[in-house]
């Protein structure tokens, strides 16, 4: 069964550091969503891809945080400089097309110190 | 007033129980209604969908919308560990294309 790979699973980092996550979608999968999660809450939505344009970056913090699908195929994440506030999980999720069945992956947990 | 409501829990209840899980949202536009599945350290998985008012079941498990009090309920029946996860209500925004998540009901289903 296809799945939604991120890497790394687990990231620790220093406050000030730069960090950066990757997200290979479902082969296929036109929609590419990243969401944070924090501790105790649902996932809130970063950014959302269709193919490799930008749909949705309202509420990605533009000041720091940088999302790219270069080739609407995988897609990078980057939080420069990462501060305490940041450590969450960050999901990847894809859908074959916007309005269809979103599918995670298994995240990454970041842990900024 | 959040656009999507849920009761974190904890809920603890003991196997064979009945179990009712439940969020209300503020947005009557809504027009169809997920449940996700967390276990611990992994992504959510989807558990059921429904587009309408009223109940659709899958084997252990029933989706319930009410769209006039705007009120949406998971129930799973003879609860078994296994079921043990956190369980979120998910709502696509007014695009319809991201989801708007609850916080998510923590269960836990001891043996």
């Amino acid at each position: 069964e296809a799945e939604v790979a991120q890497s790394p699973r687990y990231k620790i980092t220093e406050k000030s550091q730069a960090v950066a996550f990757w997200c290979d979608p479902i082969s296929g999968h036109a929609t590419l969503y990243w969401y944070r999660q924090i501790l105790g809450q649902g996932p809130e939505l970063l950014v959302q891809f269709q193919d490799e344009s930008v749909v949705d970056d309202s509420q990605l913090p533009k000041d720091r945080f940088s999302a790219e699908r270069l080739k609407g195929v995988d897609s990078t994440l980057k939080i420069q400089p990462a501060e305490l506030g940041d450590s969450a999980m960050y999901l990847c999720a894809s859908s074959p097309q916007a309005q269809e069945t979103q599918y995670f992956g298994p995240g990454t947990r970041l842990l900024v110190l | 007033q959040k656009e999507v409501e849920q009761d974190p829990g904890p809920l603890s209840v003991p196997e064979g129980a009945i179990v009712s899980l439940n969020c209300t949202y503020s947005n009557s536009a809504f027009q169809y209604f997920m449940w996700y599945r967390q276990y611990s350290r992994k992504g959510p998985e989807l558990l059921m969908y429904t587009y309408s008012s009223g109940n659709k079941e899958d084997g252990r498990f029933t989706a319930q919308v009410d769209k006039s009090s705007k009120y949406i309920s998971l129930f799973i029946r003879d609860s078994q560990p296994s079921d043990s996860a956190t369980y979120l209500c998910a709502i696509p925004n007014q695009a319809g294309t991201a989801l708007i998540f609850g916080k998510g009901t923590t269960l836990s289903v001891s043996s």
